[in-house]
């Protein structure tokens, strides 16, 4: 089965600064990976996903890349605030809605003020 | 939409009792997933129906554990006999055809 390893695990950076959060995946046939953030004591809340005929996406301050020939998929947060700390997890499905969702570990984010 | 539904939000009970978790999915929603999110394990698929029908239980911990989807408004998710290791926040998603998943607010189990 799909295997979603995640990178930090923790990752601290001061306010205004970039943080990036790498995942890579190991079956060939998956071709929708989303990120979701997860504020303590709540449930994950999609926040940007990337289906594997693109190479990138961008929402706001919030931006994914895919290398599928590398079999990984990174987030890139701008301009971090405060608000940005959270868990942040990738995933990866065979397609989007109807098949099981694979999770990276998760990555802890602090933003320092 | 009220969203993914889950109830109850909390539930502490005794080692060996029957434990019912349920969720009521998104409307016109056509997936549905059981997570169990734990620290050492993170977010785990258990089972997910299709249709009502479930595709892929290889989740499920043991016999223990059994999911039922008797149509596509309601799900239940059932320990018997729980055990303190069943400890953890289930999460129930549902999801359309090409769209995204939307998690319920989850239900944190404790087993004493």
């Amino acid at each position: 089965g799909e295997n979603v390893e995640q990178h930090p695990s923790t990752l601290s950076v001061q306010e205004g600064d970039s943080a990036v959060i790498k995942c890579t995946y190991s079956d060939s046939a998956s071709n929708y990976f989303p990120w979701y953030k997860q504020e303590l004591g709540k449930r994950p809340q999609l926040i940007i996903d990337i289906r594997s005929n693109v190479g990138e996406k961008k929402d706001q301050r919030i931006a994914v890349t895919l290398n599928k020939t590398a079999k990984h998929f990174s987030l890139h947060i701008t301009e971090t605030q405060p608000e940005d700390s959270a868990v942040y997890f990738c995933a990866a499905s065979k397609g989007a809605g109807s098949y099981q969702l694979t999770f990276g570990k998760g990555t802890k984010l602090s933003v320092i003020p | 939409d009220a969203g993914v539904i889950q109830s109850p939000r909390h539930e502490v009970t005794e080692m060996g009792q029957e434990v019912t978790l349920r969720c009521k999915p998104i409307s016109g929603h056509n997936s549905l997933f059981w997570y169990r999110q734990t620290m050492m394990r993170g977010l785990e698929l258990l089972i997910y129906f299709n249709n009502n029908v479930p595709i892929d239980d290889s989740g499920m911990p043991e016999d223990r554990f059994s999911a039922k989807m008797p149509n596509a408004s309601f799900s239940t998710l059932k320990i018997q006999p729980s055990e303190p290791r069943d400890s953890a926040v289930y999460f129930c998603a549902s999801s359309l055809a090409a769209h995204g998943y939307t998690f319920g607010s989850g239900t944190r189990l404790t087993v004493v």
